[in-house]
């Protein structure tokens, strides 16, 4: 049963950066691309970006441009998501997901991790 | 750029039909997947490629798509499917997954 597990919540300052992990279980690492998307307290939700956990390419989503870094760590089944230069507006939850029915970043994410809130504050 | 839009709301009695509209242009070409999300929790899909359930999603849930309206139909609706409800596309043109803004579905 694939699984994803994700970090624990943070609190950071304007200004700063965040890295947020997902590591994934129950299935080979590198057989699905994994998509970042996030939810600030009572809105919706707005893709981030995904990563092919194989070759390591990426893809953004044009406002988080310059700013977003997806990487892995296939050793340890693992995929990161770093957040720069943060304000305010980046607090939200942040989410990792994975398409299993169509192996692809651009499908339908059935498999999601459990969610890390990030809290940016001064 | 190419935008979703969905009702704020929806209001619907137990055991009644709910329909959640999700509008764009011609999105009826596009393949749409849809998302339920209860408070505190990761969605979870629940609709993908217009009318295809994952495995464990009742066959209340229902899906179809055509001109410029994909909607998401829930049958014998019940407390429990109390929840909001995404919408989701791919976008070929600027290679962007989009979301709609969500729907809250409301049981009476």
């Amino acid at each position: 049963q694939e699984q994803l597990v994700q970090s624990g919540a943070e609190a950071k300052k304007p200004g700063a950066s965040v890295k947020v992990s997902c590591k994934a279980s129950g299935y080979t690492f590198t057989s699905y691309d994994i998509t970042w998307v996030r939810q600030a307290t009572g809105q919706g939700l707005e893709w981030m970006g995904w990563m092919n956990p194989n070759t390591g390419d990426t893809g953004y989503a044009q406002k988080f441009q310059g700013r977003v870094t997806m990487t892995r760590h296939t050793a340890i089944n693992t995929a990161y998501m770093e957040l720069s230069s943060l304000t305010s507006e980046d607090t939200a939850v942040y989410y990792c997901a994975i398409c299993t029915l169509v192996a692809a970043a651009t499908g339908p994410m059935d498999v999601w991790g459990q969610g890390a809130t990030v809290t940016v504050s001064s | 750029s190419y935008v979703l839009t969905q009702p704020p709301s929806v209001s619907v009695a137990p055991g009644q039909t709910a329909k959640i509209t999700c509008e764009g242009n011609n999105i009826g070409r596009k393949n749409v997947h849809w998302y339920q999300q209860k408070p505190g929790r990761a969605p979870v899909l629940v609709v993908y490629d217009v009318s295809d359930r994952p495995s464990g999603i009742p066959e209340r849930f229902s899906g179809s798509n055509s001109g410029n309206t994909a909607t998401l139909t829930i049958a014998r609706v019940e407390a429990g499917d109390e929840a909001a409800y995404y919408c989701h596309v791919w976008d070929g043109s600027s290679y962007h997954v989009l979301f709609g803004g969500g729907t809250k579905l409301t049981v009476l």
